[in-house]
């Protein structure tokens, strides 16, 4: 089945700096990358997802980039503010359309 | 809005007895999950369905079961909870395989 590793498990940055995360897949059939952010106490909540089809996707502050050829992709949050302090998970959807989940991150951003 | 509810934010029990977690969604979804979240492994499948009536295991099935007899509701049933079941609990549901999955907001069980 489908392996995801995500790196870092914990990240600091000053506030307005950049975040980078990624992850690694095992799966080559695997066509569906969500990025999910879960706040303290929360429920996991999507914010950016990407398909096989596309190389890079931005929404404001943040991006996804996915290199098929390597099996990994990656989300990338600029000028950090401490709302985005929260755990982030990576995923990716296999052939059976069944996602599994990297470890996690938690982002702590300082003011 | 999309809503996904689940019956317990907090849920204390002791070892061998018997453990309902109740999922409910009113987006007429086909298909429902249950994740337990740990530290440091994310979310990992327990069981998922994609019909009324219709179950599949996850990653992690031993120890659970399912029923879904409703199309609005997915339950989680550990027939004899044991310490190790001690997790947060997380339901989830899509239209679409493949898509966004809208989660409930988890039930943290500890088992005594």
């Amino acid at each position: 089945g489908e392996n995801v590793e995500q790196h870092p498990s914990t990240l600091s940055v000053q506030e307005g700096d950049s975040a980078v995360i990624k992850c690694t897949y095992s799966d080559s059939a695997s066509n569906y990358f969500p990025w999910y952010k879960q706040e303290l106490g929360k429920r996991p909540q999507l914010i950016i997802d990407i398909r096989s089809n596309v190389g890079e996707k931005k929404d404001q502050r943040i991006a996804v980039t996915l290199n098929k050829t390597a099996k990994h992709f990656s989300l990338h949050i600029t000028e950090t503010q401490p709302e985005d302090s929260a755990v982030y998970f990576c995923a990716a959807s296999d052939a059976g359309n069944m996602l599994t989940f990297g470890g996690g991150t938690r982002l702590m951003v300082k003011p | 809005d999309v809503k996904v509810t689940q019956s317990s934010r907090y849920l204390v029990k002791r070892t061998g007895e018997k453990v309902f977690l109740e999922c409910v969604q009113d987006m007429d979804h086909e298909n429902m999950f249950w994740y337990r979240q740990d530290p440091g492994l994310g979310l990992r499948l327990i069981y998922f369905s994609y019909d009324v009536k219709m179950k599949e295991k996850g990653d992690i099935p031993e120890g659970y079961s399912v029923s879904r007899e409703k199309k609005e509701r997915f339950s989680l049933i550990l027939e004899s909870a044991s310490t190790n079941q001690t997790s947060m609990y997380l339901c989830a549901s899509t239209p679409v395989p493949g898509y966004e999955q809208y989660f409930g907001p988890g039930t943290r069980l500890t088992v005594t």
